[in-house]
């Protein structure tokens, strides 16, 4: 069954603590993407990754950290230093440098943070 | 910064209507897309248009895009109850595969 999974599907942190969301693919995807969303909005973009041990800021990049040291995990870290970290966090990956250009999406994970 | 900007932010139409939602964007692209996300879930891709392509189909879907007004639309035909959801159009520049999203339609068909 290939397709991208997250986990939790729902996190709850304490102010200053921070959390790693996980992202996994199998489906041989080179690039990889983090996106946050908030109510009643689109999609940012946090980070990506084209392929293993690269990955480069998006657009709101501050306070988040992610690692690429496997071509199927993507982890995304949401530190301590992100303001408002309480978001439904989306994981995507999209085969690398040629088509089709679509992203292929995982379920999402909701993050509270009180 | 959201390139994409949806137009209207909500739609509520009755089953069996068409539903038709607008997409405008700011600079000039490579390809446009749409993709649906139920609520709570991720997003799923239904249709992409290339920058050389006027019009396209997907089964109940036809997307027009008219580069000169850097605008699209994506019509949905004979809506159905599960067509509700929130529909979000995305944008590629020329060069690059990453995605600027828009703030999306949110679609309610009522049976």
């Amino acid at each position: 069954d290939g397709g991208i999974t997250q986990s939790p599907k729902y996190l709850f942190r304490k102010e200053g603590q921070n959390v790693t969301l996980s992202c996994e693919q199998n489906l041989n995807h080179d690039a990889m993407y983090w996106y946050r969303q908030d109510p009643g909005q689109g999609l940012r973009l946090i980070y990506y990754s084209q392929i293993v041990n690269d990955f480069q800021k998006g657009d709101i990049a501050e306070g988040y950290s992610v690692s690429r040291e496997k071509k199927e995990s993507f982890p995304l870290t949401v530190t301590s230093a992100q303001k408002n970290p309480t978001a439904f966090y989306l994981c995507a990956s999209r085969p690398r440098d040629r088509g089709p250009y679509e992203q292929y999406f995982g379920p999402g994970t909701r993050l509270t943070v009180t | 910064s959201q390139q994409g900007e949806e137009d209207p932010q909500a739609l509520s139409i009755q089953e069996g209507e068409n539903a038709t939602m607008n997409c405008s964007y700011k600079t000039s692209i490579n390809n446009l897309q749409w993709y649906r996300q139920n609520s709570g879930r991720g997003l799923v891709h239904l249709i992409l248009i290339r920058s050389n392509e006027r019009e396209k189909h997907s089964g109940r879907l036809r997307v027009t895009l008219d580069t000169s007004k850097k605008s699209s639309s994506l019509l949905i035909t004979a809506s159905r109850a599960a067509d509700t959801a929130s529909y979000f159009c995305a944008t590629s520049g020329a060069g690059s595969y990453q995605l600027t999203f828009g703030k999306g339609t949110k679609l309610s068909v009522i049976p």
